[in-house]
């Protein structure tokens, strides 16, 4: 059973538009939700992460929103660029678990 | 500062071999995870370990699949005997404790004909 669901599985957003990436989990004994950015032949890498003691987080052109009583949260990406190509997975772990939950992926292709 | 250094970086194998993949953590990191990307079921965890000592290797898939960590520097995952559903990216991680930022290897790439 996903414990984190993933959509869309895969997008493609001109240069210069708004891409956004959702998630749902149902543990509500998640506590800290991270966003991984992996490059073809590359591993995943932290990109950006939000706990959920507030609702918003920006780094750059990368935020999270993260709504606890719908528990759900998101990645947008503003002002796309082709640059930013790459699949993206959300994750979750709770402080009682010992790992992290992964989302199945979202391929992202901006198009000059 | 080298990060999570995993080998082989590609390997075909044929079916009934034994595969062996190797991790090297980052030093100082006292938590190695191993996962599986595949299209369809994304990333999966297979094991991980604190310490040295595995914590939770419930994601192994069969008795086909085998970890060990000797010491806290290097960790492998051992395959036999190997199938084509095996055929994945077998990724090494490792973190300062489970809940901190986990970094990532390049992947071992495993084709199993």
């Amino acid at each position: 059973q996903q414990q984190v669901k993933q959509s869309p599985q895969s997008l493609i957003v001109q240069k210069g538009g708004i891409s956004i990436i959702n998630c749902a989990y149902e543990n509500t004994a998640f506590d800290y939700f991270p966003w991984y950015q992996q490059f073809p032949g590359k591993g995943p890498a932290l990109l950006i992460a939000i706990r959920p003691d507030v609702s918003e987080k920006k780094e750059g052109r990368f935020t999270i929103s993260f709504n606890k009583s719908a528990k759900q949260f998101s990645l947008h990406i503003m002002d796309s660029q082709p640059g930013d190509s790459a699949t993206y997975f959300c994750a979750a772990s709770a402080n009682t678990g010992n790992q992290f939950y992964f989302g199945t992926g979202t391929s992202l292709t901006v198009i000059p | 500062d080298a990060g999570v250094i995993q080998s082989p970086r590609h390997e075909v194998t044929e079916m009934g071999q034994e595969v062996t993949l190797r991790c090297k953590p980052i030093s100082g990191h006292n938590s190695l995870f191993w996962y599986r990307q595949t299209m369809m079921r994304g990333l999966e965890l297979l094991i991980y370990f604190n310490n040295n000592v595995p914590i939770d290797d419930s994601g192994m898939p069969e008795d086909r699949f085998s970890a060990k960590m000797p010491n806290a520097s290097f960790s492998t995952l051992k395959i036999q005997p190997s199938e084509p559903r095996d055929s994945a990216v077998y990724f090494c991680a490792s973190s300062f404790w489970t809940r901190n930022t986990i970094y990532f290897g390049e992947g071992s790439w495993l084709t199993v004909v």
